[in-house]
């Protein structure tokens, strides 16, 4: 099972870009490579997935690199909002019986 | 994304009782179904992976015999929390996965249990 390792906290101001990395340096050929937000009291909501490079959607981009033992998490101009907790979980799920465990997650507050 | 569901969203039930909790994928066929519980301010915690049709594999700590997991159907898996007592108050949330979802793992919302 591949361990992730994330900052505990960070913080930011509206408007600014947030990067978020996640070292996970016993991932392996399989793991896809997934970032989550997380509210109190939510279950975790699904960001973005990647398996290499780089990937982007409308709320954020994902950047992994070659070796693929980390990853960063960038959210471009955040707002009050985006104040959660992120979790990346490495796993991958073709093998079906995988047991997923979280790393401890990085809560971002935003400060006006 | 796929949509997971859980209900109820919260119950409160007496110490020494049995509550259930299901947990649904609504729309992709989850043939595994994982159960986490979390406590305030902390990281969600792996109880156990059900895959359909097979018991379940309980992580380390986990009483199987008080946290019964039930995942007989694609869509449908339960947690029946029996003989509840208050230190197991928490929230609960299971997450789904399968071939109709690639890769991506989606959770549910989350279930607040109190047991007084």
């Amino acid at each position: 099972l591949a361990k992730t390792t994330q900052p505990i906290s960070m913080d930011s101001y509206e408007g600014q870009e947030v990067n978020i990395t996640c070292s996970h340096n016993n991932i392996a050929t399989n793991d896809y490579i997934t970032w989550y937000q997380q509210f109190p009291s939510q279950g975790p909501r699904f960001i973005i997935q990647g398996y290499k490079t780089k990937v982007t959607n409308e709320v954020a981009s994902l950047f992994i690199p070659a070796d693929r033992k980390s990853s960063t998490l960038s959210l471009p101009r955040v707002s009050l909002s985006d104040t959660a907790v992120y979790y990346c979980l490495v796993a991958q799920m073709d093998t079906g019986r995988r047991a997923l465990t979280f790393g401890s997650g990085t809560r971002l507050q935003v400060q006006p | 994304g796929a949509v997971v569901s859980q209900h109820p969203s919260w119950v409160i039930c007496k110490s020494g009782t049995s509550v259930k909790i299901e947990c649904r994928s609504l729309d992709f066929q989850a043939t595994t179904m994982f159960w986490y519980r979390q406590f305030p301010k902390q990281s969600l915690m792996l109880m156990a992976t059900s895959n359909e049709g097979s018991k379940a594999t309980y992580e380390q700590g986990v009483e199987k015999d008080k946290f019964l997991i039930n995942h007989a159907s694609l869509t449908l898996s339960t947690l029946t929390v029996t003989s509840a007592h208050p230190e197991d108050s928490s929230f609960y949330i299971c997450s789904a996965g399968g071939l109709d979802s690639g890769n991506t793992i989606y959770f549910g919302e989350g279930s607040w249990l109190t047991v007084v």
